[in-house]
Order: structure tokens, then sequence, then C-alpha cells
């Protein structure tokens, strides 16, 4: 079965660093979503990206992150320069769109980052 | 913004029984309510989605009951098992255009421990 995939699972970085989370959505989608979840707290979400721009992005979302589908197959999340704050995991998720089964979202495994 | 109210925070019931977790969401455009199920170090799941034309949905163990007028819905567990003991999440669409995805808001979730 289709998956959303995540790499890498774990990115330890010291904070002022700039990382990139990697993400490769379920082929057929068209919906591209970036979600955070802080340890033990519920999954938030950052943004949502269709037809190469940025749809909709939450007061999280600041200039210090930035999205970007670089080819045909992936889906990236930039952070220009990390705070402690942004230790999180950080989930992908696509979608469809399907009217039969409405906008259904599928997660990746996420990626662990612990900003030191 | 919207809100989602997911309650309990968590749950423990013995093997055999019967899991309820309940959630309540705000005025908003949606076309779907879906449930995510979430073990430790892992992404949520997507476990069952009810549209909210049906009042519920039916999926092996697990049902979804969709109270429209009450703006509630809730997530049945039957016949629990310690192997479904993880964090459960409801979630509520924002945002239906078709240009934009769903931007999802979850609740809180509920801890599930389903004792042997």
């Amino acid at each position: 079965e289709p998956e959303v995939t995540q790499t890498p699972s774990h990115q330890v970085t010291q904070m002022g660093q700039e990382v990139i989370l990697r993400c490769v959505p379920i082929s057929n989608h068209l919906y591209f979503y970036w979600y955070r979840q802080i340890l033990g707290q519920k999954v938030e979400f950052l943004v949502s990206f269709y037809n190469n721009e940025i749809s909709e992005k939450s007061e999280i979302f600041d200039d210090q992150f930035s999205v970007e589908r670089p080819d045909g197959s992936n889906f990236t999340l930039k952070i220009r320069s990390t705070k402690l704050e942004d230790s999180a995991m950080y989930f992908c998720a696509s979608s469809t769109r399907d009217w039969e089964s409405g906008d259904t979202q599928y997660f990746g495994p996420g990626t662990r980052l612990t900003v030191l | 913004q919207q809100q989602v109210k997911q309650s309990p925070q968590s749950l423990i019931v013995q093997k055999g029984g019967i899991s309820i977790i309940n959630c309540a969401y705000e005025n908003t455009a949606f076309d779907y309510f879906p449930w995510y199920q979430q073990f430790p170090g892992k992404g949520p799941a997507l476990l069952i989605a009810i549209r909210p034309d049906v009042s519920e949905k039916k999926e092996g163990r697990f049902t979804i009951s969709f109270n429209k007028s009450a703006k509630q819905f809730s997530l049945h567990i039957m016949d629990s098992q310690p192997g479904d003991s993880a964090t459960y999440f409801c979630a509520a669409p924002r945002g239906v255009r078709e240009t934009s995805g769903s931007r999802l808001t979850f609740g809180e979730g509920t801890q599930l421990t389903v004792n042997p």
C-alpha cells in the first residue's frame, strides 16, 4: 500500500543552524502538508501546499520556515535558523481530495528534530 | 480558529470492553471527520473517517457516531484489545476550497490503555 515516507528519522542540530526535512508524498496525491507535534502534545498544522505554492499557513509558520517541491516527488520543509523551541516531531502528510472519502490525509512516520 | 475538544484525556479499559472517546467541534465548513491512532514514536495513522451526511460508520471493531446538531462525534472501540493501546486523536478540517486542501485541527488526544 502506498505510504508517505520521511527522512531523516532523527535530526540533531545546533541552535541557529539550518535544517531541511524531506518527504515523499503518495504519488497521485495533490495536496501536501506539514504538521508538528511537540512531545506529549497534540499535532499542530504548519502549512499546506497545492499547485506549487503555499495555500495556507499557521501562525507557527513564520519567516524562518519555507517549503518547496523541488521535483515531482519530494516535498521539503526548511527551517533557516533553528531555535530550541523548534524541537518536535515533524510530520508530512498528503491527500488527494477524493470526493468519495473527503480530504483524507495520510501521514508519514515523522522526523524527530532535536535542537541543542 | 477552529477548536476541537476531545475527552477523556486518558482511558483505561479491560480487554473485551468498549472504549468510547468523544469530540466536539465548532462551526466550520467540513467534508469529513477523521480519527487517527498514534503509537509512541510513530506518525498518526488514519483509523476511520466519517462524512457529515451519515450518522454512523462502522469498520470492524471501530465505529464513529456523528451528531451534526450537537456538533459532536465519537469513536467506539468494541471488544478492546491490548494492541489497541495507543493515543487517539480526532480531527476536524478547515478550509475546504478546491485550491487549498483542508487544514486539520486535532483534538488533545486520548491515551487509551487496554489491560489484558
